[in-house]
């Protein structure tokens, strides 16, 4: 089946330990991307990568790491979280860049105490 | 920056009637995209439409038509017929332009299809 896949789905952990979010697609897509979502504020680009080895910064990237390494897996690395990165995260992929429907994985909600 | 505005918090419709949830979006940029996805309740995005800046017509799929109004830098969301199970928040997003890999997401819709 067709998907992005996220892990964990649900985490609670507390400020400054390090935690990762991991995003992966089985369709061959070159676009990745990560968002947060917060009520009132829709959702936010943290960062996107257009195919392997090429990231970019999107709105809200300030304490947020990504790296990918490999077409399939787009990891989103919180070095020393904070409270107000609580928030519901998704990942999400396409074919080729923004132009194309993006696939949304099922989202991870992550609140730091 | 580009920047999306859904100015309409909530929205109330009747079963089997039509709906639009109006969205505008300031961008300088001629090209560009827009689309609409769903969130129902549980939680997952769901792809309903999409339209390109140069596209000549208005986009459809099945009940979902996107009015685009490129003049008035609008693109509006018309659901005919709305069922029970269109209840949910809807999104209005732009993405590219000039900022080629961003998508920047509006505040968002929550529809209410009442029976």
């Amino acid at each position: 089946e067709a998907q992005v896949t996220q892990n964990p789905r649900y985490l609670i952990t507390v400020t400054g330990k390090k935690l990762t979010v991991t995003c992966s697609q089985n369709m061959n897509h070159e676009y990745m991307s990560w968002y947060r979502q917060d009520p009132g504020l829709g959702l936010r680009q943290i960062y996107y990568s257009m195919n392997v080895e090429v990231t970019d910064k999107g709105d809200v990237p300030e304490g947020y790491k990504v790296s990918r390494k490999e077409k399939r897996n787009f990891p989103l690395i919180l070095e020393s979280p904070s409270p107000n990165q609580t928030s519901l995260y998704f990942c999400a992929s396409s074919f080729n860049g923004v132009y194309n429907e993006q696939f949304f994985g099922p989202g991870t909600r992550l609140t730091v105490l | 920056a580009q920047k999306i505005t859904q100015t309409q918090p909530g929205m109330f419709v009747q079963e089997k009637e039509a709906v639009t949830l109006d969205c505008t979006y300031d961008t300088s940029d001629p090209s560009y995209g827009l689309f609409w996805y769903k969130q129902p309740s549980s939680g997952e995005m769901i792809f309903l439409i999409y339209q390109g800046s140069y596209d000549q017509q208005n986009a459809t799929e099945g009940r979902y038509s996107l009015n685009f109004q490129k003049a008035r830098k609008s693109a509006n969301l018309v659901i005919s017929a709305s069922q029970l199970g269109d209840s949910a928040m809807y999104f209005c997003i732009n993405a590219g332009g000039t900022s080629y890999g961003k998508l920047t997401f509006g505040q968002g819709t929550i529809l209410t299809v009442h029976p």
